[in-house]
This record gives structure tokens, C-alpha cells and sequence, in this order.
């Protein structure tokens, strides 16, 4: 059975600072690796994708991926009382199948 | 631009009842289409997903089933619904090879 594992939190930061969620895997074959956010009631949003090793910047966003420790994880600088979601990480296999983590809850403090 | 479309938004139904959720995408051709369920407090749980026209995959046994009539629409049913079946149901999908899907809106299910 494939897993995608998250710390489900809750999660809380001060306004202005750095939130770090982070993702572990069980398929090494995996190849894609995502982050959806979540606001409570409302579908999943798509963020940020990384494919290769290293860091990915979009914004406020870093993606970071480690192939060889089976480790993902999504930084977010500057944090808004409105990146209060649930983040979801979601890891694609070599047969294109889809596997989800159940979700970090992040809760950013005025 | 592509836009999904998912309706009705919200559904109560009595144990025993039927049930018809409908998704449908715009604005790209020969998309994958994924039906998920996510229960309260728990993670996404894939149900079907297809890669063309009458092609479906189950993921999970269960009372429910799904068809693809047309490229770009994807229809979640069942004859009987149980308690069990009450969640948020989210049709999303894909293009190529990169993987990315899109969710829908959400159809928010309860079962009484």
C-alpha cells in the first residue's frame, strides 16, 4: 500500500512568519509531487508542483523535494491570516496514479 | 481558459434513495476525469477515474458507479445510497502527462 504521510497538526504560526509543512512517501518510483490548499468547505486548490530535486520558488511559496529521503515539503515566508488552510500533499507514481496525505492544518495567528 | 463545473452543490438524501452527481469540464479536450471522496476530517479517497470516453477504473468496491457519456463529462451514481456514503464528493482532472489535476466545486453529500 502506497502512503503519503503528513503531521496533521494543527499548526500554528505568527503573522509574518515562516510556516514549514512537510510530506513523506513510501513509492521511491514517484515521480510528480504536489500541494493543494484547502479552506474548510471548499475544494482543494492546487499551489505548487516540483518534479525535480531541489527547491522551486512561486511567490510566497517554496516547494522543496528530496527524492533519495522520500521527503517534500512546502514553505511559506511572510505568513497571512489568510493562508489559514489545510495543505494537502499528493505524490503521482510511475503509473500515474494519485496518492493524498490526509492534510496539515495551519493556522497563522494576527 | 478551462473551468470544471460540478452540481448540485449541496444534496440530502434518505438511506435507500438514488443518486446522480454530475461533472463537467470546459475549455480542454481528452481530459482524465477522477471522482474523489473526502469524509469529515479524513484525507481524499480516490473512487474512479477515466481516461476517455466509457473508460472507467474503480478504485474502491462500493455501491457506487460511474460513467463518461461524453468527453467532458463524468457522472457519479448509485441505485442505493447507505449512511457511509455521506462526504464531499469532488470531480477534478488532468491533461498530459504532468500529473496536475483541478478540482471541482464539490458536491456536499449527507446521507439521513
Amino acid at each position: 500500500q502506497k502512503e503519503v504521510e503528513q503531521n496533521s497538526g494543527p499548526l500554528s504560526v505568527p503573522e509574518g512568519a515562516i510556516a514549514s509543512l512537510n510530506c513523506t512517501y513510501s513509492d521511491r518510483g514517484s515521480q510528480s509531487f504536489f500541494w493543494y490548499r484547502q479552506y474548510s468547505g471548499k475544494s482543494p486548490e492546487l499551489i505548487m508542483f516540483i518534479y525535480s530535486n531541489g527547491d522551486k520558488e512561486d511567490g510566497r511559496f517554496t516547494a522543496q523535494l528530496n527524492k533519495a529521503s522520500q521527503y517534500v515539503s512546502l514553505l511559506i515566508r511572510d505568513s497571512q491570516p489568510s493562508d489559514s488552510a489545510t495543505y494537502l500533499c499528493a505524490v503521482m507514481d510511475t503509473g500515474n496514479q494519485f496518492y493524498f496525505g490526509t492534510g496539515t492544518s495551519l493556522t497563522v495567528i494576527p | 481558459s478551462q473551468t470544471i463545473h460540478q452540481w448540485p452543490a449541496t444534496l440530502v438524501q434518505p438511506v435507500g434513495s438514488p443518486l446522480s452527481l454530475e461533472c463537467t469540464v470546459e475549455g480542454t479536450s481528452n481530459p482524465n476525469l477522477y471522482w474523489y471522496r473526502q469524509a469529515a476530517g479524513r484525507g481524499l479517497q480516490l473512487l474512479f477515474y477515466s481516461v476517455g470516453i466509457g473508460q472507467i477504473s474503480s478504485e474502491v468496491p462500493q455501491n457506487l458507479s460511474a460513467s463518461r457519456p461524453q468527453d467532458r463529462q463524468f457522472i457519479l451514481s448509485s441505485k442505493k445510497l447507505l449512511l457511509s456514503d455521506s462526504g464531499f464528493y469532488l470531480c477534478a482532472w488532468s491533461v498530459g502527462p504532468s500529473g496536475q489535476q483541478y478540482f471541482g466545486p464539490g458536491t456536499r453529500l449527507t446521507v439521513t
